[in-house]
């Protein structure tokens, strides 16, 4: 069965700190995708990233970056500075089927206040 | 860009009516998606399409059906509306060309449905 774990219900931090949300997966599969989506408060998820399994390359994106670490299942994103606009909720999500059927975690809320 | 719509943004009904929730997307996409978002249980996929009236359960189907007359649309019907399907309403759409084995899923801003 396939598992997606963000045990981080909300996470506060202050305008220009840095924040790192978890994600720890569960699957048997050895090909898989790992994606991290955006949910601001008007509702529309937002795509950030897609890493495939055999791709253990850390990535770094202006202010965001993931890293991905097979080895303990992980794959955690973090928020370089952060700032108000960042404020929303972050998903995690597996992908493993032909299907192209994602399981998502429970999602973190990040409140950024200036 | 894609661009995934849905008719209402909030909808209320009582229960027992039957309630229509419309997607509709314009990148020719061959699958179509429809989760239910709920407070500490993120997003959980309720059915899916792979093609015209094709379509899959999800993991939480009961009370739902679903609808693809057409490529680009695919419909979510509650056919007799109950108070525990008050939630927000997410329709996703990907491409999954033949022969891959991943892509994207492109998301619409939601549906937020009250059942009084």
């Amino acid at each position: 069965a396939q598992k997606v774990t963000q045990a981080q219900t909300e996470i506060s931090v202050v305008e220009k700190e840095d924040v790192t949300l978890d994600c720890v997966y569960e699957t048997r599969d050895t090909t898989y995708y790992l994606f991290w989506y955006k949910q601001p408060p008007s509702g529309e998820l937002v795509f950030l990233i897609r890493r495939n399994s055999f791709d253990e390359q850390n990535e770094i994106s202006g202010r965001y970056s993931w890293n991905f670490q097979k080895s303990t299942s992980s794959f955690n994103f973090t928020i370089t500075a952060s700032q108000v606009v960042d404020s929303a909720v972050y998903f995690c999500a597996l992908q493993t089927d032909s299907w192209g059927k994602f399981q998502f975690g429970a999602g973190t809320q990040v409140v950024v206040t200036p | 860009d894609v661009k995934v719509t849905q008719s209402s943004r909030y909808l209320v009904k009582r229960t027992g009516e039957k309630v229509f929730l419309e997607c509709v997307q314009d990148m020719d996409h061959e699958n179509m998606f429809w989760y239910r978002q709920d407070p500490g249980l993120g997003l959980r996929l309720i059915y899916f399409s792979y093609d015209v009236k094709m379509k899959e359960k999800g993991d939480i189907p009961e009370g739902y059906s679903v609808s693809r007359e057409k490529k680009e649309r695919f419909s979510l019907i509650l056919e007799s509306a109950s108070t525990n399907q008050t939630s927000m309403y997410l329709c996703a759409s990907s491409l999954l060309p033949q022969g891959a084995t991943t892509d994207t899923q492109y998301f619409g801003p939601g549906t937020r449905l009250t059942v009084l």
